[in-house]
């Protein structure tokens, strides 16, 4: 596609719920990164993606957090049993080679309550 | 972890004027980037400087380099309303996972018509 697609635009969650955000990267696209934005903070890596391999995965806050690509092109981010210090935007970025600039989707807000 | 520092934390022009913005990082970089992002939405890649580089023009950009001093900086020349926005330095680290960025918290260009 002509950029990355995050869906949904924005989640509500009651506390201890399950959330899944999703992300299409421009087609081709090797790298594929997470990242979480807390409000009036930059962003903060979580995991990395080269293709179907999820090489870094340190930035994960908690073992509540997972993510995968199974097939190397669509990543699914997944909260379990979310808690309010989860509420942030969640990016996802990708990019053809590792040392380019990122395309950065427009986010999946989450807010926990 | 927050690697990249702007300054300032917020600059308030008018249109025409040029807006500059620094940013200083901690440890041995591949690259320097530079992101925009409007309210509420994702991040948009701006220009990409390799260490190996002092200084790079994109359009009304001009982004330096000093990897002695570890900084870099951000002018944007004949400022528009339409530059407003939050703008993020974010380092490639040596050492670190290929493509993995650590952001700075920004500087919010408010520019006035």
């Amino acid at each position: 596609g002509a950029g990355v697609s995050q869906s949904p635009r924005y989640k509500v969650a009651k506390r201890g719920q399950d959330v899944a955000l999703r992300c299409d990267p421009i087609s081709g696209h090797v790298s594929l990164f997470w990242y979480q934005q807390a409000l009036g903070q930059g962003p903060e890596f979580l995991t990395y993606f080269q293709n179907e391999a999820q090489l870094d995965k340190s930035g994960l806050p908690s073992d509540r957090f997972f993510a995968e690509r199974p097939e190397g092109s669509v990543s699914t981010l997944k909260i379990q049993r979310t808690q309010q210090e989860d509420s942030a935007v969640y990016l996802c970025a990708s990019s053809l080679e590792e040392d380019y600039g990122y395309t950065f989707g427009s986010g999946t807000r989450l807010t926990v309550v | 972890s927050q690697q990249g520092e702007e300054d300032p934390q917020a600059l308030s022009i008018q249109e025409g004027e040029n807006a500059t913005m620094n940013c200083s990082y901690k440890t041995s970089i591949n690259n320097l980037q530079w992101y925009r992002q409007n309210s509420g939405r994702g991040l948009v890649h701006l220009i990409l400087i390799r260490s190996n580089e002092r200084e790079k023009h994109s359009g009304r950009l001009r982004v330096t380099l000093d990897t002695s001093k570890k900084s870099s900086s951000l002018l944007i020349t004949a400022s528009r309303a339409a530059d407003t926005a939050s703008y993020f330095c974010a380092t490639a680290d040596r050492g670190s996972t290929l493509g993995r960025l650590y952001f700075g918290r920004g500087t919010q260009l408010t520019v006035w018509p």
